[in-house]
């Protein structure tokens, strides 16, 4: 089965730049999306089609995918960004979430 | 405002089935526009995929899960459903719905979750 794989933990200081990736086989080819969940809320849509914000998401917030990596970065965080994030991609007829990646903002 | 609400028993035996619903307002689920799905997170762990139904009844699976599986539609109602059956302790997640985005075999996404419930399969 197809695996997505993310780092367990990224830590940033506020107003700096945050990296989080997700590898996989050839995902560079496939569309990859990307979710945020803060602390006992459920999963939002940041990033979709590698790239693209979903309206109400600052531009902060962006993606790039080429490739076996996918990234999203986020620029100038800010402390409410501190939560776990998921990339997802569909592979041979199945939807797959990455590991997920604790951001901690210090 | 578009809302999805996740409604059914906390708490399932081992062995039984577990049966979900969502109920979607805000949006009408005949829509041809999108799809609606089911995700589970079981405790500490990655959310995983569980299926997806389209207007017309059409039902995509995750494999894994397939032949225990079912979702339905209530167009009456404006819900959809879940049914899984033979639950173990490993079925113990909580489980989301979703509105799904799909304008092509390969371009799939979320872009509303309901808030989620919590399901303990129990021995």
């Amino acid at each position: 089965s197809y695996d997505l794989t993310q780092p367990p933990s990224v830590s940033v200081s506020p107003g700096q730049t945050a990296t989080i990736t997700c590898s996989g086989d050839s995902l560079g080819g496939k569309y990859v999306s990307w979710y945020q969940q803060p602390p006992g809320q459920s999963p939002m849509l940041v990033i979709y089609e590698d790239r693209k914000r979903p309206s109400g998401i600052p531009e902060r917030f962006s993606g790039s995918n080429s490739g076996n990596t996918a990234t999203l970065t986020i620029s100038g965080t800010q402390a409410m960004d501190e939560a776990d994030f998921y990339c997802q991609a569909w592979d041979g007829g199945t939807l797959v979430f990455g590991g997920g990646t604790k951001l901690t903002v210090l | 405002q578009l809302q999805l609400q996740e409604s059914g028993p906390g708490l399932v035996k081992s062995s039984e089935t577990l049966s979900l619903t969502c109920t979607v307002s805000g949006d009408s689920i005949r829509s041809e526009t999108y799809y609606w799905g089911w995700i589970r997170q079981p405790p500490g762990k990655r959310l995983q995929w569980i299926g997806t139904i389209y207007y017309s009844g059409s039902t995509y699976y995750n494999p894994s899960l397939e032949s225990r599986l079912t979702i339905s539609l209530d167009t009456s109602k404006n819900q959809f459903s879940l049914r899984l059956n033979s639950v173990t302790a490993a079925d113990t997640a909580v489980y989301y719905c979703a509105r799904q985005k799909s304008p092509g075999a390969t371009h799939n996404w979320f872009d509303t979750w309901g808030q989620g419930t919590l399901v303990t399969v129990s021995s």
